[in-house]
C-alpha cells in the first residue's frame, strides 16, 4: 500500500547535538517530497522540498534532507539542535498524479530537546 | 504579506450538534485545502478547492461534513451532526499554483473538541 512512515515516534536529544529523523515512502514513482515542522499551538511550516536535481536540501532553520532513491528515504537533519527546534516534525509526500496536490503525512516524529 | 487565518481557534460542543469553521487563504491564492489532525496522527486532506471547484473530496463524510468556497475566496467548513470522533485540529491551507505541486501555507488551525 502506498505510505509515509516515520519509524520514530518521539526522539530526545541534547542541545547541540546532531538529529537525524526518519522518512521513507512506499510509491511506484517517486513522489514530490517534503518536511513541515509543526509547533505547540501552531500551524504547520515548510522546512524545505525536494522536486527533482541535486538530492541534498538545504531548508530554513539549518535543517537539511538528502533523497536516496534506492531507499525510498528522505531524511532530515540538523547538525546542532537548539532548544527552540522542540517540535513535531512530519514528513509529506505529494504523489506524482496528473492534477493531483494532495499532500499525504507520515505520523509525525516529536522532538524532545534536554537542556 | 498576511497568512492564512482560520476561526475560531478552539471549539467545544456536544456530540450530535452543528459547527461550522471559517478560512481565509493567503490573497491570490487558488488553491484552498482543509486537512483534519486527529491527536497523535498527521494531518490527512478532506477536501481541496482549486477557485471554486472541488477538486477532491475523496476523504471527506459527506454524511455529515460539507464545505464551500463561495466566489473562491474564504471558505467554511461545517459538520452536523458531529460525533465525538469528529476531535481534532482542522487546518486550512492553500497554494498559489494550479494543477502542480507547490508549498501550502497552513493556518493556525480549529481546535475542536466535541463532548
Amino acid at each position: 500500500a502506498q505510505s509515509v512512515t516515520q519509524p520514530d515516534i518521539h526522539i530526545t536529544v541534547s542541545e547541540g547535538a546532531s538529529l537525524e529523523l526518519r522518512c521513507n515512502y512506499s510509491y511506484g514513482a517517486t513522489p514530490y517530497l517534503f518536511w513541515y515542522v509543526q509547533s505547540p499551538g501552531q500551524g504547520l511550516q515548510l522546512l524545505l522540498k525536494y522536486f527533482s536535481g541535486d538530492t541534498l536540501v538545504q531548508g530554513i532553520k539549518g535543517f537539511e534532507a538528502e533523497f536516496k532513491r534506492s531507499q525510498s528515504s528522505f531524511n532530515l537533519r540538523k547538525p546542532s539542535v537548539h532548544w527552540s527546534d522542540a517540535a513535531e516534525y512530519f514528513c509529506a509526500v505529494v504523489p506524482i498524479i496528473q492534477g493531483a496536490q494532495k499532500l499525504v503525512f507520515g505520523q509525525g516524529t516529536r522532538l524532545t530537546i534536554n537542556p | 504579506e498576511a497568512g492564512v487565518a482560520q476561526s475560531p481557534r478552539y471549539k467545544i460542543i456536544e456530540k450530535r450538534q452543528s459547527v461550522a469553521f471559517w478560512c481565509n487563504p493567503i490573497s491570490g491564492h487558488a488553491t484552498l485545502y482543509w486537512y483534519q489532525q486527529i491527536l497523535g496522527q498527521g494531518p490527512k486532506l478532506l477536501i481541496q478547492f482549486q477557485n471554486n471547484g472541488v477538486v477532491d473530496d475523496s476523504q471527506l463524510p459527506k454524511d455529515r461534513f460539507s464545505a464551500e468556497r463561495l466566489k473562491g475566496v474564504d471558505s467554511t467548513l461545517k459538520i452536523q451532526p458531529a460525533k465525538l470522533e469528529d476531535s481534532a485540529v482542522y487546518l486550512c491551507a492553500s497554494s498559489s499554483l494550479a494543477g502542480v505541486p507547490d508549498t501550502q501555507y497552513f493556518g493556525p488551525g480549529t481546535r475542536l473538541t466535541v463532548l
